[in-house]
C-alpha cells in the first residue's frame, strides 16, 4: 500500500516566521494530497489539500506544493501565530478517499 | 456544516471485554472509516465502509470488527479488548468526491 513519510516530527519557530513541513509518498499512482490540522481534544480538519494535475495551491498564509517526479509535496505556513500551534498531517490517496497519513508534526509558535 | 459525531470521549474498559464504539455522520456521506491514533504512528486506518452492509480492511484490522446498518451509523468493535488496544480512535466520513470530515475521537483505555 502507500507508504507517506513525513518531517520533521517537531517543529518550534518564532511567531512571524515561516514553517515548513515536507513529505514523501511511495505510489505514482497517488493523485490526492490533503493536509490536516489537529487541534488538542479534536479531531483533525482539512486545511488546503492539492490534486495532482497543480503544482502549488494557496489559501492565505497556508501553500502547498506538490513534485510529482520526486514524488513530494509540503505544506508553508507564512506568519506564523500562537492559533497555527497543532499537530499537522498530511495524506496520500489513490482512490479520492482511502487516505494514508504521514505520522504528524507537532508545530508550536513562540511568541 | 459536516458533522461526525462518536459517541464517547472517553472510555476504559478491562482485557477481555467486548467493546464498542460508536459513530454517526449527517450529511448521507456514502464512505465511512475507522482510524487509530498513535504518538508517531499518525493515523492508520482500522476499516472502511463504501455502503451500507459492505465493509473493508485497512492496514491494521486484526482484532478489530466493523458493522455497518444504516449509511449513518459505522461501529467499531472490539471482540475481546487487549491493553496494546489502547488508543485514540477516529471516526471519519466522506465521498470520493469531497475530503475526509473526522469526529472528534474516542480515546480508550484498556485495563
Amino acid at each position: 500500500g502507500e507508504n507517506v513519510e513525513q518531517h520533521p516530527s517537531t517543529l518550534s519557530v518564532q511567531e512571524g516566521d515561516s514553517a515548513v513541513i515536507k513529505c514523501t509518498y511511495s505510489d505514482s499512482a497517488s493523485n490526492y494530497f490533503p493536509w490536516y490540522k489537529q487541534e488538542l481534544g479534536k479531531g483533525p480538519q482539512l486545511i488546503i489539500d492539492i490534486r495532482s494535475n497543480v503544482g502549488e495551491k494557496k489559501d492565505q498564509r497556508i501553500a502547498v506544493t506538490l513534485n510529482k517526479t520526486a514524488k513530494h509535496f509540503s505544506l508553508h505556513i507564512t506568519e506564523t501565530q500562537p492559533e497555527d500551534s497543532a499537530v499537522y498531517f498530511c495524506a496520500a490517496s489513490i482512490r479520492g478517499y482511502k487516505l494514508s497519513f504521514g505520522a504528524g508534526t507537532t508545530v508550536t509558535v513562540r511568541a | 456544516d459536516v458533522k461526525v459525531t462518536q459517541s464517547s470521549r472517553y472510555l476504559v474498559k478491562r482485557t477481555g471485554e467486548k467493546v464498542f464504539l460508536e459513530c454517526v455522520q449527517d450529511m448521507d456521506h456514502e464512505n465511512m472509516f475507522w482510524y487509530r491514533q498513535d504518538p508517531g504512528l499518525g493515523l492508520r486506518l482500522i476499516y472502511f465502509s463504501y455502503d451500507v452492509k459492505m465493509k473493508e480492511k485497512g492496514d491494521i484490522p486484526e482484532g478489530y470488527s466493523v458493522s455497518r446498518e444504516k449509511k449513518e451509523r459505522f461501529s467499531l468493535i472490539l471482540e475481546s479488548a487487549s491493553t496494546n488496544q489502547t488508543s485514540m480512535y477516529l471516526c471519519a466520513s466522506g465521498t470520493s468526491d469531497s475530503p475526509l470530515h473526522f469526529g472528534n475521537g474516542t480515546r480508550l483505555t484498556v485495563t
